[in-house]
């Protein structure tokens, strides 16, 4: 199982749409992880971060449940905006970060 | 929030010269830096984690004497690609966190795309 593990998409969804994306991954002892948007070509930033059971910010919610080690985020009444990359992060040993392939947001008119 | 700067943002170089990156958080210390190499349509790939005052821990796959870490100061870290190769044409990424902290948030730097003729 890799470490980190995303559905690369693309998630192709109207504006309005409520969309969310999972991230499994494989160190179970891991206390805190994050979701991070990129845009092309540019570096990512940081979204959302996980240490209990979950976050909220507006129309992004973070869920994290543990015994099945992953996390989620939801996105609800999209925005055209919103289109970008959306990366899990989950610190491994030695709180080296490592990140999932991404998934791809697509919102369309 | 923290900041992180790279310098240069972009360069082109020709092949078989060295191409030194800056990266420095601005606002606070970083204990530890991360460098990562990210190809079009790719991820992220971890190349190396820059310790300050020490040798820094390159991946699997990464050559060392290609890619030079240095991190002498707690607010700056260099990464050279020596004898640089149309192969390394790359956007290379730096993160830092905050030293002390018990969370693992990363502060990225902006990239510096690297093009080798």
């Amino acid at each position: 199982r890799k470490e980190v593990e995303q559905d690369p998409g693309p998630f192709n969804v109207p504006e309005g749409a409520t969309v969310a994306f999972n991230c499994t991954y494989s160190n179970s002892a891991s206390q805190s992880f994050f979701w991070y948007r990129q845009d092309c070509r540019k570096e990512p930033k940081l979204l959302m971060s996980v240490y209990s059971s979950g976050n909220e910010d507006g129309r992004f919610t973070a869920q994290l449940n543990r015994a099945s080690q992953y996390i989620s985020l939801l996105i609800r009444d999209s925005k055209l905006s919103d289109s970008a990359t959306y990366l899990c992060v989950v610190p491994g040993g030695s709180y080296i970060p490592t990140f999932g392939r991404g998934t791809s947001l697509i919102v369309h008119p | 929030g923290a900041v992180v700067s790279q310098h240069p943002s972009r360069v082109i170089c020709k092949s078989g010269t060295s191409v030194k990156i800056e990266c420095r958080s601005l606002d606070f210390q970083a204990t530890t830096m991360f460098w990562y190499r990210q190809f079009p349509k790719q991820s992220l790939m971890l190349m190396a984690t820059s310790n300050e005052g020490s040798k820094a821990t390159y991946e699997q796959g990464v050559e060392k004497d290609k890619f030079l870490i240095n991190h002498a100061s707690l607010t700056l870290s260099t990464l050279t690609v020596t004898s640089a190769h149309p192969e390394d044409s790359s956007f290379y990424i730096c993160s830092a966190s905050l030293a002390g902290s018990s969370y693992n948030e990363q502060f990225f730097g902006p990239g510096t795309r690297l093009t080798v003729l």
